[in-house]
């Protein structure tokens, strides 16, 4: 079963700065299942990027996903005051799901 | 608009079961396989399972068989999520989720609908 390790957990920073995020997999995964979600305290979870790569419909394009293999980022170029929230990323293969830990990022 | 929309809140005995609803609206429910993800209280997210409204066909996360039953009635645009034998640590936010893959929209492989989350609290 994959596994998926985000990093760091904790992320403090101040608006209008740059968030890099990671999700490391276990072994390597197909890019066209690892997503990214959003969550900030109360809601469900918001789907931010897709493929690794593309961003869902409505999302601001501050917000970017890279990555291959083993090793993904979600990428905030700048960050507004919305954004202070957990990031999880999230894989689909081989009949199981898996989402990573999540990441917080927070005002600094 | 798509959305999905959750039945309310529930506080179960230790033993017992409970059945969560999620109504789909504003899209064809039978294309998209609807998941289920629960959220303990401030930890993460965890994929219990999915059903595919169109068969009736059922996938389980190992965690959970033997205990979650996830059935639909498509006369509705429903789909159900039954959990039993519940224990404290079943106490969690329960949210249904679309499947944004589809055989006319083959491209978003993730969870693009989310229901609202229904609470499930597991108390003697």
């Amino acid at each position: 079963e994959i596994v998926l390790t985000q990093s760091p957990g904790t992320l403090s920073l101040s608006p209008g700065e740059r968030a890099t995020l990671s999700c490391r997999a276990s072994q390597s995964v197909s890019s066209d299942y690892l997503a990214w979600y959003q969550q900030k305290p109360g809601p469900a979870p918001r789907l931010l990027i897709y493929g690794a790569s593309s961003r869902a419909s409505g999302i601001p394009d501050r917000f970017s996903g890279s990555g291959s293999g083993t090793d993904f980022t979600l990428t905030i170029t700048r960050l507004e005051p919305e954004d202070f929230a957990v990031y999880y990323c999230q894989y689909y293969g081989s009949s199981v799901l898996t989402f990573g830990g999540g990441t917080k990022v927070e005002i600094k | 608009q798509v959305q999905l929309v959750q039945s309310g809140a529930e506080v179960k005995q230790p033993g017992a079961s409970v059945k969560v609803s999620c109504k789909a609206s504003g899209d064809t429910f039978s294309d998209y396989h609807m998941n289920w993800v629960r959220q303990a209280p401030g930890q993460g997210l965890e994929w219990m399972g999915f059903i595919n409204p169109n068969t009736g066909g059922t996938h389980y996360a190992q965690k959970f068989q033997g205990r979650v039953t996830m059935t639909r009635d498509t006369s509705i645009s429903t789909a159900f999520m039954d959990l039993s034998s519940l224990k404290s640590d079943d106490t969690a936010v329960y949210y249904c989720a679309r499947w944004g893959e589809s055989s006319s929209s083959p491209y978003i492989k993730a969870f693009d609908i989310w229901g609202q989350g229904t609470m499930v609290t597991v108390s003697s």
